[in-house]
């Protein structure tokens, strides 16, 4: 059974970073591409960005791309989402997932989500 | 980025009753529209990809149609456990979502 565990939120300060971990289990991990997908306070859905089942690429969505870095370990079945200068409008519940390319950019598996406040 | 306008945002519905749910595109995307199912604990799980191919698993119910700019979900016949909220999801250069549809009990 394919499952995505996501932790390390919380309530954070404005400016400040925070390091996301989602540990995978299942399914060969290093053989996939992965995604991290929020939902805001409101239901609003943003993609974050993805990494290569190697790591050599990341990709992001151009808000986002100078303040996030996606990572993984594939030793450790774990992707990572490190988050620096956060910012109120981040407070949001973060999804790991699974992405396929095939046929379609799709994301066929979601952790349960994290939350993360910003907040002073 | 392609915005995607779902409609509507919620919808009160009857056990057993068939509903559509609708996602417009700001521009063409060649088929590229998946569909969510969001509980109310907050589980995620895809329901259609590439606007009509079911996911292994979900039931005959649900179906998907659309070409260029215009999408559909449709639910044949509504379960008790179908009340959610349904997400579309759109793949050009970067994946954009629509803004969700309640789907809530009349």
């Amino acid at each position: 059974e394919v499952q995505l565990v996501e932790s390390g939120g919380g309530l954070v300060k404005p400016g400040a970073s925070l390091k996301l971990s989602c540990v995978a289990s299942g399914f060969t991990f290093s053989d996939y591409w992965m995604s991290w997908v929020r939902q805001t306070p409101g239901k609003t859905m943003e993609w974050i960005g993805d990494i290569k089942y190697d790591g050599s690429y990341t990709n992001y969505a151009p808000s986002l791309k100078n303040r996030f870095t996606i990572s993984r370990d594939n030793a450790k079945s774990t992707l990572y989402l490190q988050m620096s200068n956060v910012r109120s409008e981040d407070t949001a519940t973060y999804y790991c997932t699974r992405a396929l390319w095939v046929p379609l950019y799709y994301f066929d598996y979601w952790g349960q989500g994290v939350m993360v406040t910003v907040s002073s | 980025d392609i915005q995607m306008t779902q409609t509507p945002s919620s919808m009160p519905a009857s056990l057993g009753e068939r509903v559509t749910i609708s996602c417009r595109a700001s521009q063409g995307i060649s088929n590229y529209l998946n569909w969510y199912q969001q509980k109310p604990d907050g589980t995620i799980k895809p329901l259609i990809y590439y606007t009509s191919n079911l996911q292994s698993g979900v039931p005959s119910r649900f179906s998907g149609s659309g070409s260029g700019t215009d999408y559909s979900l449709t639910i044949s016949s509504l379960e008790p456990e179908d009340f959610a909220m349904y997400y579309c999801q759109q793949y050009d250069s970067s994946p954009t979502f629509g803004g969700g549809t309640k789907l809530e009990l009349k």
